[in-house]
């Protein structure tokens, strides 16, 4: 099975950075997924690890060790509608399932 | 504009009935997933289905099945409904039996009073 923690709720300023911290305890792994979720919508792809390392993506970027378990999301010059719930989601060995964490709510204020 | 698509987008019924969810994955799109979002439980992973197979099943209760159309649209039906069940219910598909980037279909709420 897959456990998946990450902070239930963050708080930031316009024009700042944050770190969403993820970690995992999975029986297999084939993948760590981020994904954004505005209130009562469909959740939308940001990244997609799996190697060790940082993928850089405009604002976003995330970061990978396999060997401790543990990702973050990294953003970058904060706005206002980056206010939403940042899901990690880890692919099991065999790759069919996705499993959620609970998701982080966050919160940017001007 | 994800691509996939869900119907109804809102449903409210009475405890003890049964519900059919209707998801159309992205053209092209071979497996298509089930998840349950509710406020205390977060994205759970119901069931998985690629080119009209079962693939995967996760916390699935056995008042719900689903099903994989040779169209590769997909249903999902819920029965025998509880309070417990209001949620919302989202459909994802993806090109390949694993998620390699999942889209997600706007969902469906479900509230049973």
């Amino acid at each position: 099975g897959q456990n998946i923690d990450q902070p239930t709720e963050m708080t930031a300023t316009e024009g700042a950075i944050v770190q969403i911290n993820c970690t995992y305890q999975t029986s297999g792994f084939n993948g760590l997924f981020w994904y954004q979720q505005h209130a009562g919508e469909a959740p939308t792809f940001l990244s997609y690890n799996v190697l060790d390392g940082l993928e850089e993506k405009g604002r976003f970027s995330s970061f990978l060790s396999r060997s401790k378990g543990y990702s973050y999301l990294l953003l970058k010059e904060l706005q206002m509608k980056d206010s939403a719930s940042y899901l990690c989601a880890v692919r099991d060995g065999a790759g069919n399932m996705l499993t959620f964490g609970g998701g982080t709510r966050l919160m940017v204020k001007p | 504009d994800s691509g996939v698509t869900q119907t109804p987008k809102h449903l409210i019924t009475a405890t003890g009935q049964r519900v059919t969810l209707r998801c159309s994955p992205r053209s092209g799109d071979l497996s298509v997933y089930w998840y349950q979002q509710s406020l205390d439980q977060g994205l759970q992973f119901l069931i998985q289905y690629y080119n009209g197979e079962e693939r995967a099943k996760g916390n699935i209760l056995e008042r719900f099945s689903a099903q994989q159309f040779p169209d590769l649209h997909s249903e999902l039906n819920l029965s025998s409904l509880e309070l417990g069940d209001s949620a919302l219910y989202f459909c994802a598909s993806s090109a390949e039996a694993g998620p390699n980037e999942a889209f997600f279909g706007q969902g469906t709420r479900l509230t049973v009073v």
